[in-house]
């Protein structure tokens, strides 16, 4: 089945970019995502990338996507204190979504 | 526009007792509906999802069942429960139409003591 692995922590300096890496083992996965967890909430849908795209961008946030190596990454630019989250990358196949650990994500001001 | 409604936000029941979790969408018709926990510290797990009225797929064996009465309703349930089943568990849903997209509730954070 679908495997999807992040890395456990990162903490970055406010105004600096974060870079939040994300491997999976589905190649026929149709989209990828990435969704933030505030403490005690549910997660909201950050962005998301088609799996025929290599990039894409969205104000702050910048998705590459690397089909050969099956590696997701989502930069933040000018990382706030606001952005201090659990972020969540997710795989899509055939009505399922499989979730990875999530990374915790500490902005220092 | 669409919204999902989860209820309670928080629970704590003695081991052994029975467990309902409702989880309701508005403004969507014949959505798929997912159930699952976010053990502490930990990622989320899929536990079950839903394509249709009484159609259930279950990911994990456990102590926990779903179903789903109504096509915007999904229920959680359980007849005694474990210490093992506390946790945060969300409910989510998609559009069939636009099929890309998994939005979450705000979750139930369940304490089995």
């Amino acid at each position: 089945g679908e495997d999807v692995e992040q890395s456990l922590f990162l903490s970055v300096r406010e105004g600096d970019s974060s870079v939040i890496n994300c491997t999976y083992t589905d190649s026929s996965s149709t989209y990828l995502y990435w969704y933030k967890q505030e403490p005690g909430a549910g997660l909201q849908l950050l962005t998301y990338i088609f799996s025929n795209m290599d990039m894409k961008q969205d104000q702050r946030l910048t998705v590459l996507l690397n089909k050969k190596d099956k590696h997701l990454s989502l930069r933040i630019a000018d990382t706030q204190t606001g952005d201090s989250a659990i972020y969540f990358c997710a795989a899509e196949r055939t009505y399922k979504y499989i979730f990875g650990t999530g990374t915790r994500l500490k902005v220092l001001a | 526009s669409q919204t999902i409604h989860q209820w309670p936000a928080t629970l704590v029941q003695p081991v052994g007792s029975p467990l309902s979790l409702e989880c309701t969408v508005e403004g969507t018709s014949n959505p798929n509906l997912y159930w699952y926990r976010q053990a502490a510290g930990r990622g989320l797990q899929l536990l079950f999802y839903s394509v249709g009225i009484g159609q259930i797929s279950s990911e994990v064996p456990q102590n926990l069942s779903a179903s789903r009465p109504q096509d915007r309703q999904f229920i959680l349930s359980s007849k005694k429960l474990l210490l093992s089943d506390s946790g945060f568990y969300l409910c989510a849903w998609r559009d069939r139409g636009t099929n890309e997209k998994l939005f979450f509730g705000s979750g139930t954070q369940l304490s089995v003591l």
